[in-house]
């Protein structure tokens, strides 16, 4: 199995840009989160979905943000206008019912200009 | 209330002693305390976990030790060495109604085992 798998894995781009964030969770899984991590707040929790469906978003800081998992197999998370203070790692994980651990992608760096 | 607090923010330890990192959380209804490893440029990877039926668990080189009383665990690292090398995030987390874990972060401990 690859893993998760996010793309890009670096994004640089300039305030008031969209952004937009992709994740393949591990096949046979059915949670998936979009965390992001930065220096002063940590690692933060933004949403998640089961079964595709967006259960807990209340993580999402703004309505800049939005997520989508059209399928099982992806998912987005999009940043319209970004700025620079969204500049951190977005990891996105998954897991299956049942389990404990979630298991992390790689992340994608995005740097807000 | 969902808080965990995490200690020390960084940590450098000789090649061969021994790491400690503390963790301490307020919500008793936490089930599951899980520490995950990251390297730099990859994500964060489970290391080992405690549930709070028991006070102590240990895997190799690595044990983690609670206190329920105290609402406390901490993370040991025994005979460290530069491959240990990583930030080290402890968590707690609570089974969800849907069945998964809810997990809330520490803030992190950055470990750098010198040689």
């Amino acid at each position: 199995d690859a893993g998760v798998i996010q793309s890009p894995r670096h994004e640089v781009t300039e305030m008031g840009q969209e952004v937009t964030l992709r994740c393949k969770p591990i096949s046979g899984h059915d949670y998936l989160f979009w965390y992001r991590q930065t220096m002063m707040r940590g690692l933060e929790l933004l949403i998640y979905f089961n079964n595709n469906v967006p259960i807990d978003d209340s993580g999402m800081p703004e309505d800049r943000f939005s997520a989508k998992m059209p399928n099982a197999s992806f998912s987005t998370l999009k940043i319209q206008p970004s700025e620079p203070r969204d500049s951190a790692v977005y990891f996105c994980a998954s897991s299956f019912y049942g389990m404990d651990e979630q298991f992390f992608g790689p992340g994608t760096r995005l740097t807000v200009l | 209330q969902q808080q965990v607090k995490q200690s020390p923010q960084s940590l450098i330890v000789q090649k061969g002693g021994i790491s400690i990192i503390n963790c301490a959380y307020e919500n008793t209804a936490f089930d599951y305390f899980p520490w995950y490893q990251q390297f730099p440029g990859k994500g964060p990877a489970l290391l080992i976990a405690i549930r709070p039926d028991v006070s102590e668990k240990k895997e190799g080189r690595f044990t983690i030790s609670f206190n329920k009383s105290a609402k406390q665990f901490s993370l040991h690292i025994m005979d460290s060495q530069p491959g240990d090398s990583a930030t080290y995030f402890c968590a707690a987390s609570i089974k969800g109604s849907g069945g998964y874990q809810k997990v809330t972060f520490g803030t992190g401990t950055k470990l750098q085992v010198i040689p």
